[in-house]
């Protein structure tokens, strides 16, 4: 199984600042199959980046992906108040497992 | 516009099967080449696929469940479901139904349902 490790666990910034967050494979992650999800308090997760830098329909432009192998970092390039919520990745490379997520809270 | 319902019972005892049934509504479980899944989150944890299945019949599992899942589709009520056996504490979770491609890079889980909470508990 693909372990995959992301951090840090809790970020805290300010809307109109940058945020990283980072996801890391316990092995390479075939074909790059790399999917970052938002998740909201009673929500479903909401995919936002597929194939590791692929933005989703609707996604706005400041989310980005990028990465490979066994490092994927997820960029928020100025963070709006809506964009505040729980990360998580996922590989589907081999099987089908999930980061532990990165809760990013108003500073 | 595609939409997945979970339903079933929120309380389930220790040693006793866990059943759940996802309905989808906005379009055809069968009409389309896409694959439906289950997911759980366990209250405070990470998000965990449980397996998923084709309207034909395939199915794949997590091989953590240790064989205890059984999924099935009933094409005729547009519906497809779950059930986990020998249940313990540790089955406790909100159970997600979701819909995906099943392969290449796009086979992201797009929809999801709510989630329903089931308690393992006597």
């Amino acid at each position: 199984e693909i372990v995959l490790t992301q951090s840090p666990g809790t970020l805290s910034l300010s809307p109109g600042e940058r945020a990283t967050l980072s996801c890391r494979a316990s092995q390479s992650v075939g074909g790059n199959y790399l999917v970052w999800y938002q998740q909201k308090p009673g929500q479903a997760p909401r995919v936002l980046i597929y194939g590791a830098s692929s933005r989703a329909t609707g996604i706005p432009d400041r989310f980005s992906g990028s990465g490979s192998g066994t490092d994927f970092t997820l960029t928020i390039s100025r963070l709006e108040p809506e964009d505040f919520a729980v990360y998580y990745c996922q590989q589907h490379g081999n099987s089908y497992t999930f980061g532990q997520g990165t809760k990013l809270e108003i500073k | 516009q595609l939409q997945l319902q979970e339903s079933g019972p929120g309380l389930v005892k220790p040693s006793e099967t866990l059943s759940l049934t996802c309905t989808v509504s906005g379009g055809s479980i069968s009409g389309s080449s896409y694959y439906w899944g289950w997911i759980r989150q366990p209250p405070g944890k990470k998000l965990e696929w449980i397996g998923s299945l084709y309207y034909g019949g395939s199915t794949y599992y997590n091989p953590s469940l240790k064989s205890r899942g059984t999924m099935s589709v009933d094409t005729s009520r547009n519906q497809f479901s779950l059930k986990l056996s020998s249940v313990t504490a540790a089955d406790t979770a909100v159970y997600y139904c979701a819909r995906h491609l099943g392969s290449g890079s796009a086979d992201t889980f797009d929809i999801w349902g709510q989630g329903t909470m089931v308690t393992v508990s006597s």
